[in-house]
């Protein structure tokens, strides 16, 4: 089946600092990559759609400028949180689909602390 | 308002009976709608999918019922085991292949031996 992998799968950094986190797709191209969130015990929340080669699509109340998602190559999209608070603590989870699949694999997820 | 709810936050059943999971979706119009299973500290692994025309799904041990009328999916595991332990999400998919899943909160199960 189809694999997704993120890196790093922990991370702890201290408020203000930047954080980047990989999603690849290792056997199959995605020209979409999605990026959810989810805090202890709530659901999967979608972040952004991630497009190869154009800007990304955040949902209502994301802020862009703060997660900046770039999707350079039909394998990779990036997560970058930006001046990480406290309250950006949290599970992110990337998935990805084969172009002309109806399933999505998801990574393993990256936790992120921050101090 | 639109809304996705899976009955149970938890649900414990002894190994070898049938763990049923409901879940109920309210205004939308799902052209797909998945299960998936998400261990402690892990992404979610995906189990079944099953299409708006379609009533019911197999594989294995699992049996997915997708009801549009009723606007529930049911989850059923028979024989469980306590591998099978877990919380299982629903998620829908609105439009089109590739597009982003709405999830709801998931049933974590638990399977006593």
């Amino acid at each position: 089946g189809a694999v997704v992998s993120q890196h790093p799968s922990w991370v702890i950094c201290k408020s203000g600092t930047s954080v980047k986190i990989e999603c690849r797709s290792l056997d199959f191209q995605a020209t979409t990559m999605f990026w959810y969130r989810q805090f202890p015990k709530q659901s999967l929340m979608l972040m952004a759609t991630s497009n190869e080669g154009s800007k990304a699509t955040y949902e209502q109340g994301v802020e862009k400028d703060k997660f900046l998602i770039n999707h350079a190559s039909l394998t990779l999209s990036t997560l970058t949180v930006t001046s990480a608070h406290p309250e950006d603590s949290s599970f992110y989870i990337c998935s990805a689909g084969p172009t002309k699949g109806d399933t999505q694999y998801f990574g393993p997820g990256t936790r992120l602390t921050v101090l | 308002s639109q809304k996705i709810e899976q009955n149970s936050e938890a649900l414990n059943i002894q190994e070898g009976k049938t763990a049923t999971l409901t879940c109920n979706y309210t205004n939308y119009s799902p052209a797909y709608l998945q299960w998936y299973r998400q261990d402690p500290g892990r992404g979610p692994v995906f189990l079944l999918l099953i299409r708006e025309n379609e009533k019911e799904k197999r594989k294995e041990r699992l049996k997915v019922t997708f009801d549009t009328t009723l606007k529930q999916s049911l989850f059923h595991i028979t024989a469980s085991q306590p591998a099978d332990s877990a919380t299982y999400l629903c998620a829908l998919q609105i439009n089109q292949a590739g597009t982003a899943l709405i999830f709801g909160k998931g049933t974590t199960l638990s399977v006593s031996s």
